[in-house]
């Protein structure tokens, strides 16, 4: 199975909001809610950011939301500050009983 | 607290062997699907396997089919990871995860992972 499909970079002034996008198909993204966000610093685990799409766990600010459209989901990070600079990885559930994560994207914050 | 500790990494050789171990406290293991995941250098996630509470359900990635095998010890609280026939691919850090507060079962939602043991093959 290829990774789920997520842009190389974005990047972002603080206070603003950004978007990150994951496409899947429908055996993946598209067929189950069952997406997770990852937050991830350099040298660091990641961190569970979002999961079954838009739940939030403890602890996670509320400026992070999660949603999808079809074989798409996405995050968005609204009022963005220095802390959210980080790599962000989506994965689904798949049809397969496996999971299947995106290649990642990096984020700069301005 | 949910503790995760990884440890077995290495050097190996190409067509080599190694097993992974991931020692777990501060939850009921036996109750807990466990999975692996890995990140090879400057690349994004990989997941790897997961196994259900009881070890009797067991799921792997095409990738590494047939060549890992993911096992439990829920007396010792310990996650194993089996891994032969060995290639410069399999070159990653290695995090043993477990679902997040209030879910036992699942590898789609990740909210506790290790931190990571380097696996390198190389000759």
């Amino acid at each position: 199975q290829s990774a789920l499909t997520q842009p190389a970079s974005v990047s972002g002034s603080p206070g603003q909001s950004i978007t990150i996008s994951c496409t899947g198909t429908i055996s993946d993204v598209g067929g189950y809610n069952y997406v997770s966000w990852y937050q991830q610093h350099p040298g660091k685990a990641p961190k569970l950011m979002i999961y079954d799409v838009s739940n939030r766990p403890s602890g996670v600010s509320n400026r992070f939301s999660g949603s999808k459209s079809g074989n798409t989901a996405s995050l968005t990070i609204s009022g963005l500050q220095a802390e959210d600079e980080a790599d962000y990885h989506c994965s689904s559930y798949t049809s397969s009983s496996t999971v299947l994560f995106g290649r990642g994207t990096k984020l700069t914050v301005l | 607290e949910v503790q995760l500790l990884e440890s077995g990494g290495g050097l190996v050789q190409p067509g080599g062997s190694l097993r992974l171990s991931c020692a777990a406290s501060g939850f009921t293991f036996s109750s807990s699907d466990m999975s692996w995941v890995r990140q090879a250098p400057g690349k994004g996630l990989e997941w790897v396997s997961a196994i259900s509470g009881s070890g009797g359900n067991t799921f792997y990635a095409d990738s590494v089919k047939g060549r890992f095998t993911i096992s439990r010890d829920n007396s010792k609280n310990t996650l194993y990871l089996q891994m032969n026939s060995l290639r410069a691919e399999d070159t990653a850090v290695y995090y043993c995860a477990k679902p997040p507060e209030g879910y036992n079962s699942g590898w789609s939602k990740l909210g506790y992972w290790g931190q990571g043991t380097l696996v390198t093959v190389s000759s």
